[in-house]
């Protein structure tokens, strides 16, 4: 089942924080978030596995609720850069494929 | 950085064509996946692959699609006769473990465009 997210579009200023959410109705064995620009593939931004472990390699941030079964993104002070559509995909049970969410466009202005 | 690449990066066949859409994943990855997205919307889940097998698949890759790892490094998705709605962005991924625990890197995509 989809994960949903929300909001579906954020519009910051430079130098803003943006919190993108993340929720399943089904319990979580792993989160993964990915940002995608106009016209190009998702990246990985970073991983949370059940049990609190983080792996990543950007400087964004994201906790999981695993009773909720929630996770939250946090973009602080975002930069241009920053802007695109970022996805979060879901793994249940130690499936090892992932369903994405419907998406949350960030757009970031000078 | 490694990287999963795909060809052609488009392709435009009329209705009812043969496509193969062809992906070299990362050498030392396990798993490998095709996704789509249709303009504007979500990245659906096609199959995934490991060990030579599918080991799942979603109910868009009906018997028209099928998968292959042809030669060790080759990762191909053959559509039979392509219809309307297959025009989609399609984005295979490979993951050295299951998604469970590992990122995927995806490929940039093959646009597929059904005339």
């Amino acid at each position: 089942q989809q994960p949903v997210q929300s909001p579906q579009a954020v519009i910051l200023r430079e130098g803003e924080d943006a919190v993108i959410n993340c929720s399943s109705s089904k319990a979580l064995y792993s989160v993964h978030w990915y940002r995608q620009k106009h016209g190009e593939a998702p990246v990985f931004l970073m991983i949370l596995l059940k049990g609190g472990e983080q792996k990543g390699h950007e400087k964004i941030s994201a906790s999981f609720n695993e009773k909720k079964q929630q996770s939250s993104l946090y973009l602080t002070a975002s930069q241009l850069s920053y802007s695109g559509t970022y996805f979060c995909g879901i793994s249940n049970f130690g499936n090892e494929k992932l369903t994405f969410g419907t998406g949350t466009r960030l757009t970031i202005i000078p | 950085e490694p990287e999963v690449t795909q060809t052609p990066s488009h392709q435009v066949t009329q209705m009812g064509q043969e496509v193969i859409l062809r992906c070299v994943p990362i050498s030392n990855h396990l798993y490998f996946y095709w996704y789509r997205q249709i303009l504007g919307q979500k990245v659906e889940f096609l199959v995934s692959f490991y060990n030579n097998e599918i080991s799942e698949k979603s109910e868009i890759f009906d018997d028209q699609f099928s998968v292959e790892r042809p030669d060790g490094s080759n990762f191909t998705l053959k559509i039979r006769s392509t219809k309307l709605e297959d025009s989609a962005m399609y984005f295979c991924a490979s993951s050295l473990q299951g998604a469970a625990d590992y990122g995927y890197t995806f490929g940039s995509g093959t646009r597929l465009t059904v005339v």
